[in-house]
């Protein structure tokens, strides 16, 4: 059973691109949790969907950041306009059931704002 | 949530026990407490997760007294595979929605 896979590993962009990150959970797994982690800090949660719903996007900075996660498909983050700030490891989780211990985290994507 | 406190680092050699302490004095009733571990490069991996009393699988033992105003987390004999960052968690056990914030976790260094 493959783990939560996150793609690409590594992205890099200029200041005021598009940033494109995908997550596919867990198979089974319908909740998909997104995460940043700065440098030397430790995970802050950014939004939790279910198939084709935004559940909790409390964490997540209101401009130009979005997230969806379509009946079929990956879990997608997009950032807009990024800028240096946004650098940072973004990490996806996934789980059966809405359960803080059944969360099983991908490799992260790793964004580099230059 | 509950605010937890953990040491920022913590050294150890190949062999020894280690525990890691969490504060959390203003944990609910509902609360569980949940530890998280992180290799570098890699997402947190869940390691122990309990509610009162002790757990114990075959990573960690979980240690937390009758008041639950903290826990502590023990690696029996560690390796230098163990080198990692622990997190600690409060949380319902459900998790209602609300922002998670796993905190700057304690920076185990396992040395040879």
């Amino acid at each position: 059973n493959a783990g939560v896979m996150q793609n690409p590993r590594h992205l890099v962009r200029r200041r005021g691109q598009e940033a494109r990150l995908r997550c596919s959970p867990m198979k089974g797994h319908s909740h998909v949790y997104w995460y940043r982690q700065l440098p030397e800090e430790g995970l802050k949660f950014m939004v939790y969907l279910q198939k084709e719903n935004i559940i909790d996007e409390s964490g997540m900075p209101k401009e130009r950041f979005s997230a969806e996660f379509p009946k079929e498909g990956p879990s997608i983050l997009r950032i807009q306009q990024v800028v240096r700030g946004d650098s940072a490891a973004y990490f996806c989780a996934s789980s059966l059931d809405r359960v803080v211990h059944e969360q099983y985290f991908g490799p992260g994507t790793r964004l580099t704002v230059t | 949530l509950a605010k937890t406190t953990q040491p920022i680092s913590m050294d150890s050699y190949e062999g020894q026990e280690v525990n890691i302490t969490c504060s959390h004095n203003n944990i609910a009733t509902n609360d569980y407490i949940t530890w998280y571990q992180q290799f570098p490069s890699q997402g947190p991996r869940f390691i122990i997760q309990g509610y009162k009393t002790k757990v114990t699988n075959e990573v960690a033992s979980l240690f937390i007294p009758a008041d639950r105003k903290s826990s502590t987390l023990s690696l029996p004999r560690v390796s230098l595979s163990d080198t990692a960052v622990y997190y600690c968690l409060v949380a319902p056990s459900d998790w209602a929605g609300n922002m998670l914030t796993f905190g700057g976790g304690t920076r185990l260094m396992v040395k040879p």
